[in-house]
Parts: C-alpha cells; structure tokens; sequence
C-alpha cells in the first residue's frame, strides 16, 4: 500500500441498505478525513478524527457514522442509505500538526443510492 | 456564513497564461491551499500561501492578501495536460478545510 486506499471503488445501493466505506492509510497520519463531493459544490466534510480513538462531525454529518480504532483505518458508515447520499466520497489524511497540515486523498468512492 | 467564490469555468490556449481567481468570506484564516483535480481522480495538492505575497513554483504561482480575502492561482505555459478543475480551500478557525466549487479550466489547442 502506497498512501491511502479506498474500498470499493464504486457501489450501487438500494435505499435502506447499510454499507460501510472502507479507508486505509499507510503514512502514519494522525488526522482523517471525509469528505463527499457533489457536481457544483465544493468538498463538504462529512466526519473527521484528528487522532486514533477520536472522532468529530463535520458540515454534513447527519446520516453517517465513523470510527477511528487505529491510526491507519477511518472506516465510513451509512446506516440507512438514502438518495441524496448519491456521491463521490474521498477519504483524506494529513499529518495535523506543522505548518502547512496538507491533506492527501484517496482516489474515492462512487456510491448511487437508488 | 462561510463562502468560497470561484469561477465555474474557463478556457485558455495551449502555451498561453491563465489566472484562476478565489474570494473567500470565512470564519479565521489559517492558510489557503489550491489543488488541482482531473476528472474522475482524486484532488492533488498544489500550493499553500499563509502569508500575502506571491509562492512560485514552477509553472505554477498563487498569490495571496488576507486584506482583500483574495487569491489566485497563475499557471504559465499551459499544457494540455493543465486541463482539470482547480479548487481553493481556506482553513478557517477550527482548523477545518473551506472548499470552492471549483474552476474547471479548459485547454485548446
């Protein structure tokens, strides 16, 4: 692995279904991230963890759940999948910490929700 | 509120000079990034001004004055691989990423 990994690369859902987006980091990053993009509007955040054991709402969180277990799996839930969660969802990780705290991302899910 | 104000498009001319401009309204200021995302990948970052003044590297220079909210992104000798969408971000107070929509720039030919 060579940076961060995202799982699956694209998913078709039925509304009502629970799935979970998969997100594994190898640069010992402290912070995680993310983040779903939708045509027209900018990067929203949806959770974030700015180290191992603890998480925090983002701009959008309703309807989604995290966990952060360990420093290299931030793991995205959507418990009851509905339309309007239909996106692009990029997972992201940055040092946190130092000046410029870059954020990398991972290459992103797909998901339709139908 | 927050806002981030980009341009939605614009086109330019192989070998020729564009400027993308960004406005921003935020809660704080801790830096604004620029990325640089084609279609279908992942955002790639670019460059990152904390301070007013001019960062060059490269083909690539982004300005920044904290007093005008402003930024912009100068890319130089465009090549048709330049042609992607370009998204301003500012970290605001909390230390969280503001994102734009975006500037998807269009290379011909």
């Amino acid at each position: 692995i060579a940076g961060i990994t995202q799982a699956p690369t694209s998913q078709i859902l039925a509304a009502g279904r629970r799935m979970t987006l998969r997100c594994t980091q190898d640069m010992r990053h402290n912070a995680m991230y993310w983040y779903r993009q939708d045509l027209g509007l900018g990067l929203r955040l949806i959770h974030y963890s700015n180290t191992a054991g603890t998480t925090g709402k983002g701009e959008v969180p309703d309807g989604y759940s995290v966990s952060r277990a360990n420093t290299d799996d931030f793991p995205l839930t959507l418990a009851s999948a509905v339309p309007s969660q239909t996106s692009v969802y990029f997972c992201a990780s940055s040092v946190r910490g130092g000046e410029t705290d870059t954020q990398y991302f991972g290459p992103g899910t797909r998901l339709t929700v139908l | 509120g927050q806002n981030i104000d980009q341009p939605t498009e614009m086109t330019a001319t192989e070998g020729a000079i564009v400027q993308i401009n960004c406005t921003y309204q935020t809660s704080g200021f801790n830096g604004l990034f620029w990325y640089q995302q084609h279609a279908g990948e992942a955002p790639t970052f670019l460059s990152y001004n904390v301070l007013d003044g001019l960062e060059e590297k490269g083909r690539f220079s982004s300005f920044l004055s904290r007093s005008k909210g402003y930024s912009y992104l100068l890319l130089k000798e465009l090549q048709m691989k330049d042609s992607a969408s370009y998204l301003c971000a500012v970290r605001d107070s909390n230390y969280q990423l503001i994102w734009g929509a975006g500037t998807k720039l269009i290379i011909k030919p």
